[in-house]
């Protein structure tokens, strides 16, 4: 069965630390792995990963993807308490439509 | 650019009742997906439509339905709602196989 399994599951730092969320998966097909951030309802995009070893960035965030060890992480540099949110973990695959998602990280960023 | 659009925001029902909930997809995209985010969990798939066709299924009874309309817009049906039911549901938008993007969802609740 395609699994992803995020972790911590929730995470409280001080405003200016660094944090690193961490994502591992078992599936077959992989196509991708996709990062979203969600403060209310909507998960925002914020990277997609296909290729071992090229970092992503935007700003403060940035993310990894190994496909030989199967995980990613996320990390988010000089955090604001506008970071706090539940940081999503997904898997994209060959041929198939669905996003298979982990249970997500909720960071809660103290002033 | 229109991003996705869902309605109602929220929604009481009781058990046994049926819903209608709503998607217009992001301008350019002609695919819809739909998920059921239960509390402090994440998103898990119900279906894909894609050209108005369902383009794949995850784990959820045929009382859980769909459309697509020409215009790319979507509808979720859920008949027969039991508890379980009361949820997060989310509806994404992507050109074919690419990132998808999500609405802020409707928020059901089953009584």
């Amino acid at each position: 069965e395609d699994k992803v399994v995020q972790s911590p599951l929730s995470l409280v730092v001080h405003e200016g630390d660094t944090v690193t969320l961490n994502c591992s998966y078992e599936v077959t097909n992989f196509r991708s792995l996709l990062w979203y951030k969600q403060e209310k309802k909507a998960p925002t995009f914020l990277f997609m990963l296909t290729s071992s070893g090229i970092e992503k960035k935007s700003g403060r965030l940035s993310s990894i993807l190994d496909k030989k060890e199967l995980f990613s992480i996320l990390n988010i540099t000089a955090t604001q308490t506008g970071d706090s949110a539940v940081y999503l973990c997904a898997v994209d695959f060959q041929g198939a439509q669905k996003l298979v998602f982990g249970q997500g990280t909720r960071l809660t960023i103290n002033p | 650019e229109t991003g996705v659009t869902q309605s109602p925001t929220h929604l009481i029902k009781t058990r046994g009742q049926q819903v209608t909930l709503r998607c217009s997809s992001q301008s350019g995209h002609n695919t819809v997906s739909w998920y059921q985010q239960a509390l402090g969990q994440g998103p898990q798939f119900i279906f894909q439509y894609y050209r108005e066709e369902e383009n794949g299924r995850g784990n959820f009874p045929p009382r859980f339905s769909g459309l697509q309309f020409p215009n790319y817009s979507s509808e979720l049906n859920v008949n027969a709602l039991e508890l379980d039911d009361s949820a997060l549901y989310l509806c994404a938008s992507s050109y074919r196989g690419e990132t998808q993007y999500f609405g802020p969802g409707t928020r059901l609740l089953v009584l």
